[in-house]
């Protein structure tokens, strides 16, 4: 069955560097999205992309975080400068239709 | 603003106790309402998507209803590896929303042998 594969599972990061989440969607999907599952809280958007671009963003999504399709195949979250609230799961999911989304495992993201 | 409230937090069966999990919402045009199930350390694994009130969908020992305010996820005869945290969510359709799902905080099933 297709997967969404992320990578790295765990990353670890002092304040203030910089990330990136990589993620490999479905091959024949065309909508992207990141969420994230601050540890013990509900899982929560953070962006939405189609067409090589942000169709929708939260207001947790501000200027620190951006995203990109750099080729066919890959999509990353980067976070520009980390901070100790950025702690979390990050899940890349992509979907066909916008109706089914499949989600990766996941990485976690500790910023010490 | 779409809401989703999950109860009870947490619940534990025996083994073949059968029970519901409840998901309440709040939403300005239902697009869809989803239940997944997450392992610990794992993203949410897609189970069903439910569209309009009267609608369910049955798999295996798991079956979701939907009325216009509340999802249930019926578990029938369950065994310890139906243990997950099960998670609503629903996809609303107005105020710009481009199809973003909000999720409730879940319900942690036990299944005890």
């Amino acid at each position: 069955e297709p997967e969404v594969t992320q990578t790295p599972s765990h990353q670890v990061t002092q304040m203030g560097q910089e990330v990136i989440l990589r993620c490999v969607p479905i091959s024949n999907h065309l909508y992207f999205y990141w969420y994230r599952q601050i540890l013990g809280q509900k899982v929560e958007f953070l962006v939405s992309f189609y067409n090589n671009e942000i169709s929708e963003k939260s207001e947790i999504f501000d200027d620190q975080f951006s995203v990109e399709r750099p080729d066919g195949s890959n999509f990353t979250l980067k976070i520009r400068s980390t901070k100790l609230e950025d702690s979390a799961m990050y899940f890349c999911a992509s979907s066909r239709d916008r109706a089914g989304y499949t989600f990766g495992s996941g990485t976690r993201l500790t910023v010490v | 603003e779409d809401q989703v409230t999950q109860s009870p937090e947490a619940l534990r069966l025996q083994e073949g106790e059968s029970s519901s999990l409840n998901c309440s919402y709040t939403v300005s045009g239902l697009r869809g309402l989803f239940w997944y199930r997450q392992d610990p350390g794992k993203g949410p694994e897609f189970l069903f998507t439910l569209y309009s009130a009267g609608e369910e969908k049955e798999k295996e020992r798991l079956k979701a209803t939907l009325t216009k305010k509340e999802s249930f996820l019926h578990i029938t005869a369950p065994k310890p590896e139906d243990s997950a945290t099960y998670l609503c969510a629903v996809q609303g359709g107005s105020g710009g929303s481009n199809y973003k799902l909000t999720f409730g905080k879940g319900t942690l099933l036990t299944v005890n042998p």
